[in-house]
């Protein structure tokens, strides 16, 4: 499965959108680019997955470079329960495995 | 559904002692998974299941860990003998037969944080 960097941390105001980069220059044709999160002392929770399209949902939205080198999650009004670290995966869809690197720790401010 | 319930949720126990992690994933999901997350490693795959059998434990650390499924709402990870290193949050993950993949719908339970003095 592919490497994936992310930055540290970042913040972010509240009822301002949250971009979080990631890099995945090394990502196969096949394998899809997933973000989930973990706040405080909970499990990990999907938030959206993505080949090579943009893709939107209730929660956020995953913008995939054309090269698929990199992509963003953008939190389009954060809260202050949106305060997590965020993990973005690069994973083959059948027979992969969820590889959980760091992350990026948001804190999002009053 | 009361979600992926794991018990207990903090155990404290010495080295040299057998530690039992117990997990009943969401009734009707085919899949449960066991991960263990670090500070130092982060969160890692330890094993998962298919329909009650083991598909891939190639995470699993050394002899001393072991995962059983014998029914569809219930599994445990062992760890005989524990050490100090031991010491982590071990998640349970469930999901349900994928239409074409399983990546995007696990479902993690709450967490043991387990310590090993």
């Amino acid at each position: 499965d592919a490497k994936t960097t992310q930055p540290t941390s970042m913040d972010c105001a509240e009822g301002r959108a949250a971009n979080l980069p990631c890099n995945h220059s090394t990502i196969s044709g096949n394998e899809y680019v997933y973000w989930y999160r973990q706040i405080h002392s909970q499990g990990p929770q999907y938030i959206i997955h993505g080949l090579k399209n943009n893709e939107t949902n209730e929660m956020a939205s995953l913008i995939i470079t054309e090269d698929r080198k990199s992509s963003t999650l953008i939190l389009p009004h954060a809260t202050l329960r949106d305060t997590a670290v965020y993990y973005c995966i690069a994973a083959y869809n059948q027979g992969g495995k969820l590889i959980f690197g760091q992350g990026t720790e948001l804190s999002v401010k009053p | 559904d009361a979600g992926v319930i794991q018990s207990p949720r903090h155990e404290v126990t010495e080295m040299g002692q057998e530690v039992t992690l117990r997990c009943k994933p969401i009734s009707g999901h085919d899949y449960l998974f066991w991960y263990r997350q670090t500070m130092m490693r982060g969160l890692e795959l330890l094993i998962y299941f298919n329909n009650n059998v083991p598909i891939d434990d190639s995470g699993m650390p050394e002899d001393r860990f072991s995962a059983k499924m014998p029914n569809a709402s219930f599994s445990t990870l062992k760890i005989q003998p524990s050490e100090p290193r031991d010491s982590a949050v071990y998640f349970c993950a469930s999901s349900p037969l994928p239409g074409w993949g399983i990546q995007e719908t696990q479902y993690f339970g709450p967490g043991t944080r387990l310590l090993v003095l």
